[in-house]
């Protein structure tokens, strides 16, 4: 079974703050996406990627940033948090046109 | 744009019952997915489909691209089936991303 780990599970941030959420893959995948849930909703695609040292935005990019320094890692960065980004933040990969695999999901509450 | 219609948005199921959700494209899709988010937030996967029908124990996954819609069954519905279902699509021509559907939320009782 494929393999995605994200970290923190949870943060509480400050407003204004820096943020970085990470994620890890051993599925040799290329692709590698961050989504946000909010409560109630679907999934919204901020940022992906299909190869090393290469980002794309997604639907939502505003206010976040990505990196992607490997094939393994793969960041997502709020550089100034706001009130706004509080959501749980999936982290998923894939072999692009094949199964995604999603991370156990970040908690991320901007007081 | 391209959008993935899902229905119903919520359901509820005894045990024991079954039902069929259903995704609706507005254009030709490549593929679709379905996913289950369990009652811990998790998203599983459950199905990856380019064409025909999938089956994995009490879950049964269609796929028609002509017709253009997906359709997931569950029979026997067990109280862990409890969660939100998603369906997600790929669009022909660009696998880089997914298209998703709002989700259906399904309740099992006892």
């Amino acid at each position: 079974e494929a393999a995605v780990t994200q970290s923190p599970r949870s943060k509480v941030a400050v407003t204004g703050g820096k943020v970085t959420l990470s994620c890890h893959q051993t599925n040799n995948h290329d692709y590698m996406y961050w989504y946000r849930q909010d409560t109630g909703h679907g999934l919204r695609l901020i940022h992906y990627s299909y190869v090393a040292d290469s980002t794309e935005k997604g639907d939502i990019p505003d206010g976040y940033k990505a990196s992607r320094p490997s094939q393994e890692n793969f960041s997502l960065i709020l550089e100034l948090a706001s009130l706004s980004q509080t959501a749980v933040y999936f982290c998923a990969s894939s072999a692009g046109g094949e199964r995604l695999f999603f991370g156990h999901g970040t908690k991320l509450s901007v007081l | 744009g391209d959008q993935v219609e899902q229905s119903p948005s919520a359901l509820s199921l005894h045990e024991g019952t079954g039902s069929a959700l259903r995704c609706n494209f507005t254009t030709t899709m490549r593929a679709v997915q379905w996913f289950q988010q369990n009652s811990r937030g998790s998203l599983i996967n459950l199905f990856y489909l380019a064409s025909g029908t999938k089956e994995n124990g009490r879950l049964k996954s269609t796929f028609n691209s002509k017709e253009s819609y997906s359709t997931l069954h569950i029979r026997d519905a067990q109280l862990e089936d409890s969660g939100t279902y998603f369906c997600a699509a790929e669009n022909v021509g660009d696998n880089s991303k997914l298209i998703w559907g709002l989700g259906t939320s399904l309740v099992v009782n006892p």
